[in-house]
C-alpha cells in the first residue's frame, strides 16, 4: 500500500523558515518523481515544486521560486521542501504526491499545515 | 500557463441523477488532463487520466470524456459518496502543472 506522511508544519512569523518532510512508502520511492502541491485554506489546488527521481532536475511555480527548494533522499524514502523568507500567502495545507505517466498525482499525502503569522 | 476553467462553480444534483461538470482549457492540452475527488477534511483523490482513463478503484459510474480544450466528467448515478469537490488538472504544458478552480457537487 502506498503511503505518504507529511510533517513539519507549524506556525511560522513572516520572513521565517520552515523544512517540511514526506516520508514514503509501499512503492519504489527512487522509480518516481515527487511533488509538492499546496491548498489554502478553503481555496483550490496549486503546484508547487517537482523533483526528478533522482534529484536531478527541480521546478518551481512562479510564485515560490528563489525561496522554496525541493530535495530527496533515496535512501530514506524521504521528500523535502524548504521554506525559507515565509510570506502570510503561503499559509496553507501542503501535501506531497507521487507523479505518475506525465505528471498527474496518482498518490497523495494527508498533507501538513503551514501558517504564516505574526 | 495554461488556464483551466471549471463550470459550474456548484452543481445541485439528486442522488441517483446524472451529473456532468466542464473543464475548459485555455490552450490545447492534448488529452493530457486528470479529474481529481476531495471530500472535506482528506487529500485529493485521483478519479480520472488521460481524459478518460479510470484510475485503480474508481468505479464505472465515473467517466471522463474530451481533448483538446472541452472536458467533460459524468457520474452516471450520483451516491451520497460522491458529493465533493471535484478538479481537473492540465499536464501536457508545464511547469506549471495547472489546476481548475474545482466544482462542488452538493445534494439537491
Amino acid at each position: 500500500e502506498v503511503q505518504l506522511v507529511e510533517s513539519g508544519g507549524v506556525v511560522v512569523q513572516p520572513g521565517g523558515s520552515l523544512r517540511l518532510s514526506c516520508a514514503a512508502s509501499g512503492f519504489t520511492f527512487d522509480d518516481y518523481a515527487m511533488h509538492w502541491v499546496r491548498q489554502a485554506p478553503g481555496k483550490g489546488l496549486e503546484w508547487v515544486s517537482l523533483i526528478s527521481w533522482d534529484g536531478g532536475s527541480t521546478y518551481y511555480a512562479d510564485s515560490v521560486k528563489g525561496r522554496f527548494t525541493i530535495s530527496r533522499d533515496n535512501s530514506k524514502n524521504s521528500l523535502y521542501l524548504q521554506m525559507n523568507s515565509l510570506r502570510a500567502e503561503d499559509t496553507a495545507l501542503y501535501y506531497c504526491a507521487k507523479a505518475q505517466g506525465g505528471n498527474y498525482f496518482d498518490y497523495w499525502g494527508q498533507g501538513t499545515l503551514v501558517t504564516v503569522s505574526s | 500557463e495554461i488556464v483551466m476553467t471549471q463550470s459550474p462553480a456548484t452543481l445541485s444534483v439528486s442522488p441517483g441523477e446524472r451529473a456532468t461538470l466542464s473543464c475548459r482549457a485555455s490552450q490545447s492540452v492534448s488529452s493530457n488532463l486528470a479529474w481529481y475527488q476531495q471530500k472535506p477534511g482528506q487529500a485529493p483523490r485521483l478519479l480520472i487520466y488521460g481524459a478518460s482513463t479510470r484510475a485503480t478503484g474508481i468505479p464505472a459510474r465515473f467517466s471522463g470524456s474530451g481533448s483538446g480544450t472541452e472536458f467533460t466528467l459524468t457520474i452516471s448515478s450520483l451516491q451520497s459518496e460522491d458529493f465533493a469537490v471535484y478538479y481537473c488538472q492540465q499536464y501536457n504544458n508545464w511547469p506549471p502543472a495547472t489546476f481548475g478552480q474545482g466544482t462542488r457537487l452538493e445534494i439537491k
